[in-house]
């Protein structure tokens, strides 16, 4: 069965520390995105990636980075430079736009919890 | 700048009633629109859509209208179950842009 995956499902991080959360999809999606979503806030995006090698910054890329080095994963680093990190974090993936497609699938998300 | 508005944060309706969660937008160029619901811990799942080209679109117990005059679309579920209490997502895909844009979400309750 094809999916996106999350991993850990939970996560702590002392203060000052940075952390890699996970996102793997068999999917076959050229998109993938990391959003961020806290009480009352909504899904906020935090960087997305069209292609292979390429991704661009979201609304609230501070304090975070990413990579595209495969196709089937889109890692985030939650660095020691996010103020906030504490929030639960969503992972999904979409194939490109061809104006036929048009939803994402996520992930079951990772709740990082900074102790 | 919020480009998809969802004003009421939750609502609460009886078991077997209809429950309506309405949603509004600023851009007349937005392609398409789709609902999400998500449970607690877990991560969003596609519901519905409607194409901008449409003004109603239904599936089994759900119904998305969509208004683009009023730039308004809305949700109906009838008739509602204990199980549809989640947060609903109200999205809109802005037109050759592969971003989805998410209000902030409406907790809907649905009381024994």
């Amino acid at each position: 069965d094809g999916g996106i995956t999350q991993s850990p499902k939970y996560l702590f991080r002392k203060e000052g520390q940075n952390v890699t959360l996970s996102c793997e999809q068999n999917l076959n999606h050229d998109a993938m995105y990391w959003y961020r979503q806290d009480p009352g806030q909504g899904l906020r995006l935090i960087y997305y990636s069209q292609i292979v090698n390429d991704f661009q910054k979201g609304d609230i890329a501070e304090g975070y980075s990413v990579s595209r080095e495969k196709k089937e994963s889109f890692p985030l680093t939650v660095t020691s430079a996010q103020k906030n990190p504490t929030a639960f974090y969503l992972c999904a993936s979409s194939r490109a736009q061809t104006g036929l497609n048009y939803g994402y699938t996520f992930g079951s998300g990772t709740r990082l919890t900074v102790v | 700048d919020q480009q998809v508005k969802q004003n009421s944060p939750s609502l609460s309706v009886q078991e077997g009633r209809i429950s309506i969660l309405n949603c509004d937008y600023t851009n007349s160029m937005f392609d398409y629109f789709l609902w999400y619901k998500k449970y607690p811990a877990e991560g969003p799942t596609f519901l519905i859509s409607i194409s901008s080209i449409k003004d109603k679109n239904e599936d089994g117990r759900f119904t998305v209208f969509l208004n683009k005059s009023a730039k308004h679309l809305s949700l109906h579920i009838v008739p509602s179950q204990p199980g549809d209490s989640a947060v609903y997502f109200c999205a809109a895909l802005p037109n050759r842009d592969d971003k989805i844009i998410f209000g902030k979400g409406t907790r809907l309750h649905i009381l024994p």
